[in-house]
């Protein structure tokens, strides 16, 4: 799995979006960029994963830039509820562990 | 939403007993593991476990652990002679196998505390 580079913590403003960046420059072709989410003593929450085009569900978006090298989670109204460390991750999920980093520490301030 | 379901939330036994950490997958998927979180550290790999074998595993996973589905549904983590540095979080996943994106979900997890 290609290595990833988080900020450690972030503050966002209830109500705004929360733009959370991720570095992976030595990501290679086939590996995809997941995030997941641990909130306090609660196991880790897939949230959303793309390769190349840009995805958006319903927790979040994710916009990967066209090099692939980095890219940004959205949420795009953050609540009390998102406080929690998100984790970048890049490779495939399937059939291989994942290997979680420090992540980023994002605390929602009302 | 069908989820990892992971029994009990919190357990809690003496030094040098054994301990067996039970996990429900998600119906029909078909790659399994564990992991473990010590306090305040990074979430680790253990086991990865498909077509009822061992897959792959960290140096953490020694003889002292063993997994295994019995009956279709569970999937468990025993450790044999639990030791106080194994107090931790310890966390099943699943993955459906459909595609090598294909994310893993996890469990909320059962707390482990050896006294």
């Amino acid at each position: 799995d290609a290595k990833t580079t988080q900020p450690p913590s972030m503050d966002c403003a209830e109500g705004r979006a929360a733009n959370l960046p991720c570095n992976h420059s030595t990501i290679s072709g086939n590996e995809y960029v997941y995030w997941y989410r641990q909130i306090h003593s609660q196991g880790p929450q897939y949230i959303i994963h793309g390769l190349k085009n840009n995805e958006t569900n319903e927790m979040a978006s994710l916009i990967i830039t066209e090099d692939r090298k980095s890219s940004t989670l959205i949420l795009p109204h953050a609540t009390l509820r998102d406080t929690a460390v998100y984790y970048c991750i890049a490779g495939q999920t399937s059939y291989d562990k994942v290997i979680f980093g420090p992540g980023t520490s994002l605390s929602v301030i009302p | 939403e069908p989820e990892v379901t992971q029994t009990p939330s919190h357990q809690v036994t003496q030094m040098g007993q054994e301990v067996i950490l039970r996990c429900v997958p998600i119906s029909n998927h078909l790659y399994f593991y564990w992991y473990r979180q010590i306090l305040g550290q990074k979430v680790e790999f253990l086991v990865s476990f498909y077509n009822n074998e061992i897959s792959e595993k960290s140096e953490i996973f020694d003889d002292q652990f063993s997994v295994e589905r019995p009956d279709g549904s569970n999937f468990t983590l025993k450790i044999r002679s639990t030791k106080l540095e194994d107090s931790a979080m310890y966390f099943c996943a699943s993955d459906s196998g459909r595609g090598a994106d294909q994310p893993q979900h996890f469990g909320d997890g059962t707390r482990l505390s050896i006294l």
